[in-house]
C-alpha cells in the first residue's frame, strides 16, 4: 500500500529565517506531487504541482520554492520567512493528474 | 476570484439526522468534483467522488448529489455520527485545466450526542 510523509509535524521559526518541508511517498513510482497551504478560516490553496524529477509547476507567485530531486521525494522551501507564510501545510500524491489526490499529515508552521 | 465556494463555515446536526453539506462553483469546465474530510492537525482524507456525467453517487452513508445547472453540489451524510465531526472541503477539476483540484473553503461539521 502507499504511505506518505511528511516532516516535520509541527516548526515555529522566525521571520526572516529559511524553510525545508520535506515529503515523501512509499509504495509507488513516479507519483504527480502536490504541495498545499491552508490558512487560518481558508480553504486548501495549490502551491505547487510536480509530473517527474526535477518539473515543478507554480500555481501562486509568492515567497516559496518547491524542487524534486527524487522521485518520490518533495521538497517545500523558502530562502526568508514572511508572517504571512503561517498556515498548515499539506503535501499530496495522485497516480495521474486524473486520479484522486491522498493527502499527508500535514506541517503546522508558524512564522513569529 | 473563488471559484468553488462553501457559503457555510459550519453547520450543526444531531446524531441520527441527515447533514447536507452545500458547494457552489462557477467554472462550468469543471468535469468532476470530489469531497474531503479533515480532521484537526491531519490532511484530509478522500470521501467521495462524482463525475459530470452523473447527478448522484452513493457510498454507503455517503451520497454526493450534482446539480449541473446550478453549478451545485451536495454531500449528504445519513444517519449522521458523532465520528463524522470533521472539516468538509468540495474540490472541484477540469479535465483541460489538467485536472488541477480547486478547493471551497470548508464546512465545519459538528454531530450532537
Amino acid at each position: 500500500s502507499q504511505t506518505i510523509h511528511q516532516w516535520p509535524a509541527t516548526l515555529v521559526q522566525p521571520v526572516g529565517s529559511p524553510l525545508s518541508l520535506e515529503c515523501t511517498v512509499e509504495g509507488t513510482s513516479n507519483p504527480n506531487l502536490y504541495w498545499y497551504r491552508q490558512a487560518a478560516g481558508r480553504g486548501l490553496q495549490l502551491l505547487f504541482y510536480s509530473v517527474g524529477i526535477g518539473q515543478i509547476s507554480s500555481e501562486v507567485p509568492q515567497n516559496l520554492s518547491a524542487s524534486r530531486p527524487q522521485d518520490r521525494q518533495f521538497i517545500l522551501s523558502s530562502k526568508k520567512l514572511l508572517l504571512s507564510d503561517s498556515g498548515f501545510y499539506l503535501c499530496a500524491w495522485s497516480r495521474g493528474r486524473e486520479d484522486t489526490q491522498y493527502f499527508g499529515p500535514g506541517t503546522r508552521l508558524t512564522v513569529l | 476570484d473563488q471559484q468553488v465556494k462553501q457559503n457555510s463555515p459550519s453547520l450543526s446536526v444531531q446524531e441520527g439526522r441527515i447533514s447536507i453539506l452545500n458547494c457552489d462553483y462557477t467554472n462550468s469546465m469543471f468535469d468532476y468534483f470530489l469531497w474531503y474530510k479533515k480532521y484537526p492537525a491531519e490532511g484530509p482524507t478522500f470521501l467521495i467522488s462524482i463525475s459530470s456525467i452523473k447527478d448522484k453517487n452513493e457510498d454507503g452513508r455517503f451520497t454526493v448529489f450534482l446539480n449541473k445547472s446550478a453549478k451545485h453540489l451536495s454531500l449528504h451524510i445519513v444517519p449522521s455520527q458523532p465520528g463524522d465531526s470533521a472539516v468538509y472541503f468540495c474540490a472541484a477539476s477540469a479535465y483541460n485545466a489538467g485536472n488541477m483540484l480547486t478547493f471551497g473553503g470548508g464546512t465545519r461539521l459538528m454531530v450532537k450526542p
